[in-house]
């Protein structure tokens, strides 16, 4: 089984802090992908990546930056985190053509 | 621009069929597929449709697609309690994105 792994199901940060979200994939995916999940606005795409060293902007970029060194790992940066981040924050990876696959998700409250 | 629709909330007795419909707008979609998330957790991808395909099903699921209306339909049949979540319909073109519906919580009452 595919598996995507998120390094933390829970995380309590303070407005400001850079806060580093990690997603490791086991199946040698090319595509990898960081969305935001909100009550009432569904799943936002907010960066993905094709192939290692590259990224993509999403529909929400704004506030995020990503980096890809390694096919199997997808980081998602928040640069100086901000309460209206407060979210659940969900990595996938796929094959070209195929259903992505999800991790559990990290759900993160900036104080 | 690309968009998919989906009813926010359906409410079922155990036992009963299920049928959770979506709209899209993209007509190059590829591939269409439907997930499903249980509290708390990520979402799980269900079984999927390829864009000329008119049906398919698995097991208790088949999914059904309309590619003129450009409508994508997911029965369950005999509904579980267990089956209760939020199941989201989204499609796939050619740039490879996901462009997900809203979601429809499926209750099920026993």
């Amino acid at each position: 089984d595919v598996k995507v792994t998120q390094s933390s199901r829970y995380l309590v940060k303070r407005t400001g802090e850079k806060v580093f979200l990690e997603c490791v994939q086991d199946m040698d995916h090319e595509n990898m992908f960081w969305y935001r999940q909100d009550p009432g606005l569904g799943l936002r795409l907010i960066y993905f990546s094709y192939d290692v060293k590259m990224k993509e902007k999403g529909d929400i970029p704004e506030g995020y930056s990503v980096s890809r060194e390694k096919k199997e790992r997808f980081s998602l940066i928040l640069e100086s985190a901000s309460t209206n981040q407060t979210s659940m924050y969900l990595c996938a990876s796929s094959f070209r053509g195929q259903g992505d696959t999800f991790g559990s998700g990290t759900r993160l409250t900036v104080v | 621009g690309e968009d998919v629709e989906q009813s926010l909330f359906l409410s079922v007795r155990e036992g009963d069929s299920s049928v959770i419909n979506c709209t899209y707008t993209d007509s190059s979609s590829t591939y269409l597929y439907w997930y499903k998330q249980e509290p708390g957790a990520g979402l799980q991808l269900l079984t999927y449709i390829f864009s000329n395909m008119d049906m398919k099903q698995d097991q208790r699921l088949t999914v059904l697609l309309n590619k003129k209306d450009k409508h994508l339909s997911l029965r369950i049949a005999d509904t579980q309690t267990g089956d209760s979540a939020i199941y989201f319909c989204a499609e796939k073109g050619n740039t490879g994105k996901l462009i997900f519906g809203q979601g429809t919580t499926l209750q099920v009452k026993p």
